[in-house]
């Protein structure tokens, strides 16, 4: 398969514990974004790359998530100290420089 | 980011075309407009993306009039493996996971 992978599927954690999801794009793909969905809402940017390079962040990023792509290729999004209401789908693209964006199937995180 | 207005859901029957139209009033000149297909549980599926006129793939046509201010997705003879949400987007095609989506059109179809 050489579409977008997510890992893992499902999480499920105790507020106030960390997570990490990991990406892994398309090969060629040099650009790379995290979404976040709740459920019933259409996903909402929250932060891209361009190879290493975190270029934009949303006011959705708070001081509690951090995303790395350390040599432009996978990507990590942590949470720390989750919350409730970080209890969404985690969805990851990538795409060229040029062309459409391509989704992985998300990690979807419970947080209880 | 433009924004975009879709009908909030739609209704249609196996056989029949479906056409789902999409408003985005502040449509730079460099984006463009892409369609995408999501299944509960699923991340976004790309469907088709156009910029002016007429694009058509193996799935879906996408019309685009000369303002470029509304789109209209048409998927001919939907099946109910169709039902779904369908985001319209519009966005640069140099940077085109930077999108706004909006809340969708969930498209029921019924046998």
């Amino acid at each position: 398969d050489t579409g977008v992978s997510q890992d893992p599927r499902h999480k499920i954690t105790k507020r106030g514990q960390n997570v990490t999801f990991r990406c892994d794009p398309i090969s060629e793909h040099n650009r790379l974004y995290w979404y976040r969905q709740t459920l019933g809402q259409g996903p909402e940017f929250l932060t891209y790359f361009q190879n290493e390079a975190q270029l934009e962040k949303s006011r959705l990023l708070s001081d509690r998530f951090s995303a790395e792509r350390p040599k432009g290729s996978f990507s990590t999004l942590e949470i720390q100290r989750t919350e409730q209401g970080d209890s969404a789908m985690y969805l990851c693209a990538s795409s060229p420089n040029t062309g459409e964006a391509f989704f992985g199937q998300g990690t979807r995180l419970t947080v209880v | 980011l433009a924004k975009t207005t879709q009908p909030i859901s739609m209704d249609s029957y196996e056989g029949q075309e479906v056409n789902i139209t999409c408003s985005h009033n502040n449509i730079a000149t460099n984006d463009y407009i892409t369609w995408y297909q999501q299944f509960p549980s699923q991340g976004p599926r790309f469907i088709i993306q156009g910029y002016k006129t007429k694009v058509t793939n193996e799935v879906a046509s996408l019309f685009i009039p000369a303002d470029r201010k509304s789109s209209t997705l048409s998927l001919p003879r939907v099946s109910l493996s169709d039902t779904a949400v369908y985001y319209c987007l519009v966005a640069l095609r140099t940077n085109a996971g930077k999108s706004t989506f909006g809340d969708g059109t969930t498209l029921t179809v019924k046998p």
